[in-house]
């Protein structure tokens, strides 16, 4: 079957940096997103990675290695606005989304 | 800036009644998509459209149905609402085509089924 992992709830402190890991077992690999949600609100989008390597995006930054089937998403410079679940998914080999649970993130002033 | 629109944000509704969840998307997209959101769970989808009056299922279709009319609307239907349906639904939709897959969400409608 298919599977994406990624850990329940974390915690970090204002200002610091946080990584947020994501391993995936897929049929198939068309790229990867991380999707950001605050409570009660929609998700949006923050990267899409479809080649190994870390793009970089502000104080945010998203690393693949589809070799592993993994990815993390990097934030850098923590603010209490961050605290959101962070949602990854993986585009299959028919062009699905497959989604983890999330991640919840609490930032900590 | 795309703007998806769900039009109830909290629905109370009881078991076996007809629920209807409307989502209407302002910037031409192609493809849209119904999602529930559980605890615990990842996104699962319902179903899908990739243009006017076509339809796809998706993991879980049992129990729903859909329409899609316009280009702009695509609605969820619930034909007897039963409580292991009391969730988050979400809408989606994206431009199409070659792009990314990229979705744009509405902001989820908290249905709860008595």
């Amino acid at each position: 079957g298919q599977n994406i992992d990624q850990p329940t709830e974390m915690t970090a402190t204002e200002g610091a940096i946080v990584q947020i890991n994501c391993t995936y077992q897929t049929s198939g690999f068309n790229g990867l997103f991380w999707y950001q949600q605050h409570a009660g609100e929609a998700p949006t989008f923050l990267s899409y990675n479809v080649l190994d390597g870390l793009e970089e995006k502000g104080r945010f930054s998203s690393f693949l290695s589809r070799s592993k089937g993994y990815s993390y998403l990097l934030l850098k410079e923590l603010q209490m606005k961050d605290s959101a679940s962070y949602l990854c998914a993986v585009l299959d080999s028919n062009y699905q989304l497959i989604w983890g649970a999330g991640t919840k993130l609490i930032i900590k002033p | 800036d795309v703007k998806v629109t769900q039009s109830s944000r909290y629905l109370v509704k009881r078991t076996g009644e007809k629920v209807f969840l409307e989502c209407v998307q302002d910037m031409d997209h192609e493809n849209m998509f119904w999602y529930r959101q559980d605890p615990g769970l990842g996104l699962r989808l319902i179903y899908f459209s990739y243009d006017v009056k076509m339809k796809e299922k998706g993991d879980i279709p049992e129990g729903y149905s859909v329409s899609r009319e316009k280009k702009e609307r695509f609605s969820l239907i619930l034909e007897s609402a039963s409580t292991n349906q009391t969730s988050m639904y979400l809408c989606a939709s994206s431009l199409g085509g070659s792009d990314t897959g990229e979705l744009f969400f509405g902001e989820g409608s908290r249905l709860t089924v008595l």
